[in-house]
């Protein structure tokens, strides 16, 4: 059975850098073909894709928000982490992983999602 | 970066009707399109692949068509478990942009 778990803060202030994790079974990120992504959404408002990485450890990120992202694999552990620098109340959202089985496949399994909250 | 747009952004409809859903991409994408169902505090849903594939376990009443720049996500028979907000999504080139969604309530 695959799954995924984001974990992270749930607060963060803002300018912080927040650090979310996402944690997964049922399947490796060595895989060829395998891809993980991060995906937002704002209280009431749309999905945002945000950064993807895959299992070449190519990285590919939002063009409106690479400068703040970066995200990361560690294959042993199962987990992609991805970082946001300079956090802003807009950042309010829910964050998500989700799994690609291919490069130019569907989000076919995704976390339950973690809702982070900027603010002072 | 390929653009997606959907319409309408929102629709009313009863039970038994048949809803479709429009998503267009700002170039081609071929058939490399895919549709979700979010239903409110939940994780978004895979429905359909590859523009017409349907996902295991997703009711055949739910069917999608379209390559190139239009694509459609249609209800043949709205039941209450479809009342939902459905997203489009290119996966033909990074950036894999979502579409604004189209929130689906009862009238």
């Amino acid at each position: 059975q695959v799954t995924l778990r984001e974990s992270g803060p749930a607060l963060v202030k803002p300018t912080q850098t927040l650090t979310l994790t996402c944690t997964f079974s049922g399947f490796s990120l060595s895989t060829s073909g395998m891809c993980v992504s991060w995906i937002r959404q704002p209280p009431g408002k749309a999905l945002e894709w945000l950064a993807l990485i895959d299992w070449d450890d190519d990285k590919y990120y939002s063009t409106s928000l690479k400068t703040r992202l970066t995200i990361s694999k560690d294959t042993s552990k199962n987990q992609v982490v991805l970082t946001m620098t300079n956090m802003d109340p807009v950042d309010t959202a829910t964050y998500y992983c989700a799994r690609m089985v291919g490069p130019k496949d569907a989000f076919d399994i995704w976390g339950q999602g973690t809702m982070v909250t900027v603010s002072s | 970066d390929i653009q997606m747009t959907q319409s309408p952004s929102s629709l009313s409809a009863s039970v038994g009707d048949r809803v479709t859903i429009t998503c267009r991409a700002s170039q081609s994408i071929s058939s490399y399109l895919n549709w979700y169902q979010q239903k409110p505090g939940k994780a978004p849903k895979l429905l359909i692949y590859a523009a017409s594939s349907l996902q295991s376990g997703v009711p055949s009443r739910f069917s999608g068509s379209g390559s190139g720049t239009d694509f459609t996500l249609t209800i043949s028979s709205l039941q209450p478990e479809d009342f939902a907000t459905y997203y489009c999504q290119q996966s033909y080139s990074t950036p894999p942009y979502f579409g604004p969604g189209t929130k689906v309530d009862i009238k």
